[in-house]
């Protein structure tokens, strides 16, 4: 089946600053990579989304790219809140629907 | 639209008791998922309906852990004789259809479930 790793499992920025986080998969298979967000207490909800027959999508402040050669893909969040703060997941499609999740980043926006 | 309700919100436990919980999807989605989150985890895939399909039970960690979907809507999850092990966020997704389609899930609140 398919193995997600993101990293970093904790990341603290400035707000106004940039964040990264970067996430690799084992199944070259997978063609849908979603991104979630989930607030403390909270249900996790989509951020964006990027398909395998694409290299980049944003939306605002949020953009995802993908590099499918070398099985990684990354969100970055420019200009960032304190409303930015939360555990950020990162997840993988194989098979028929599954999804497999990474182990989730934990970002905290400094005021 | 409503979203993904679950039921109970919290549960707490004995240990060795049965527990149910309760997935109602959005409706019109075909595709059903349960995931298990432990404290400060990822989600841990459990189990996934699809239409009338035989369910895919490949996360299912132990044969204690069993889930059906009645007339492709609402979905139990059953935990028989519960262990501590067994404490976590239990949440269910829906999406609009599975397979190689494009199926944004969405998730419910979740069910957190304590076993002492």
């Amino acid at each position: 089946g398919e193995n997600v790793e993101q990293h970093p499992s904790t990341l603290s920025v400035q707000e106004g600053d940039s964040a990264v986080i970067k996430c690799t998969y084992s199944d070259s298979a997978s063609n849908y990579f979603p991104w979630y967000k989930q607030e403390l207490g909270k249900r996790p909800q989509l951020i964006i989304d990027i398909r395998s027959n694409v290299g980049e999508k944003k939306d605002q402040r949020i953009a995802v790219t993908l590099n499918k050669t070398a099985k990684h893909f990354s969100l970055h969040i420019t200009e960032t809140q304190p409303e930015d703060s939360a555990v950020y997941f990162c997840a993988a499609r194989w098979a028929l629907g599954q999804l497999t999740f990474g182990s989730g980043t934990q970002l905290t926006v400094l005021p | 639209g409503a979203g993904v309700s679950q039921s109970p919100s919290n549960k707490v436990t004995e240990k060795g008791k049965d527990v149910e919980l309760r997935c109602d999807p959005i409706s019109g989605h075909t595709a059903l998922y349960w995931y298990r989150q432990s404290l400060g985890q990822g989600l841990e895939f459990l189990i996934y309906f699809q239409g009338n399909s035989a369910p895919d039970k490949s996360g299912l960690p132990s044969d204690r852990f069993s889930a059906e979907r009645t007339g492709g809507s609402v979905s139990t999850l059953t935990i028989q004789r519960t262990q501590q092990e067994d404490s976590a966020v239990y949440l269910c997704a829906s999406s609009l259809a599975g397979g190689l389609a494009k199926n944004i899930q969405y998730f419910g609140a979740g069910t957190r479930l304590s076993v002492l």
